[in-house]
């Protein structure tokens, strides 16, 4: 079956980084694009960024250039979420989540359980 | 604009119905997805490119679309049924994704 397992909770200084990892399984790792989606207290989701795990191209949403880094390591499955000068305001639960390979859809048909992530001094 | 806009909160007695929109001016041109959030978990996928039902997903879930709105029907509402939903929408070309704002559905 199908499993997307990320990394614990983790707990940050203001201006420092953090990188979350998402450990796949049970499809084929380089069939599907990998999207990292953040959700703050209370709020609701915000898409960040994408990873092509075939080739290791990437995107990111216009708030987060400059600061994100999403890479991969084929060998393991396994894709990365970098985020530099971390701020109160990226105090959030970090998603990954699996592109379905639908050619007529973009949507995510499969998540990890959410790291979350706290930045406080 | 790009935003998608739901309304915060739908409240619904248990056996009826409940209709969540989900409007932008981009939905227009691109298929919209839903998903159910309950709290503390990661959002689950109920409907795909405006009305498709993934497999799993009970038959009182449903999503229709005209124009710049789209709806999402939950008929014979149940306890279970008590989440936020948001509504998502891309452009295709892997450059744009967004979701919307998020609706609290309460079972009175």
């Amino acid at each position: 079956q199908v499993q997307l397992v990320q990394s614990g909770a983790e707990v940050k200084k203001p201006g420092a980084s953090i990188k979350v990892s998402c450990k796949t399984s049970g499809y084929s790792f380089t069939g599907h694009y990998i999207h990292w989606v953040r959700q703050a207290p209370g709020q609701g989701l915000e898409w960040m960024g994408w990873i092509n795990p075939n080739n290791g191209a990437t995107n990111s949403a216009q708030n987060f250039q400059g600061r994100i880094s999403v890479t991969r390591v084929t060998s393991i499955n396994t894709v990365y979420m970098e985020l530099t000068t971390l701020t109160s305001d990226d105090t959030a639960v970090y998603f990954c989540a699996r592109e379905s390979a639908d050619t007529a859809g973009n949507y995510f048909d499969y998540w990890g359980q959410g790291s979350l992530v706290t930045v406080s001094s | 604009s790009d935003e998608l806009t739901q309304p915060p909160s739908v409240s619904v007695s248990p056996g009826q119905t409940a209709r969540i929109t989900c409007s932008g001016d981009v939905l227009s041109k691109y298929y919209t997805y839903w998903y159910q959030q309950r709290p503390g978990q990661a959002p689950l996928l109920i409907i795909y490119k405006d009305s498709e039902r993934p497999s799993g997903i009970p038959e009182r879930f449903s999503g229709s679309s005209s124009g710049t709105t789209v709806t999402l029907t939950i008929s014979g509402v149940q306890a279970e049924d008590e989440a936020d939903y948001y509504c998502q929408t891309a452009d295709g070309f892997g450059t744009y994704y967004v979701f919307g704002s998020g609706t609290k559905v309460s079972v009175l």
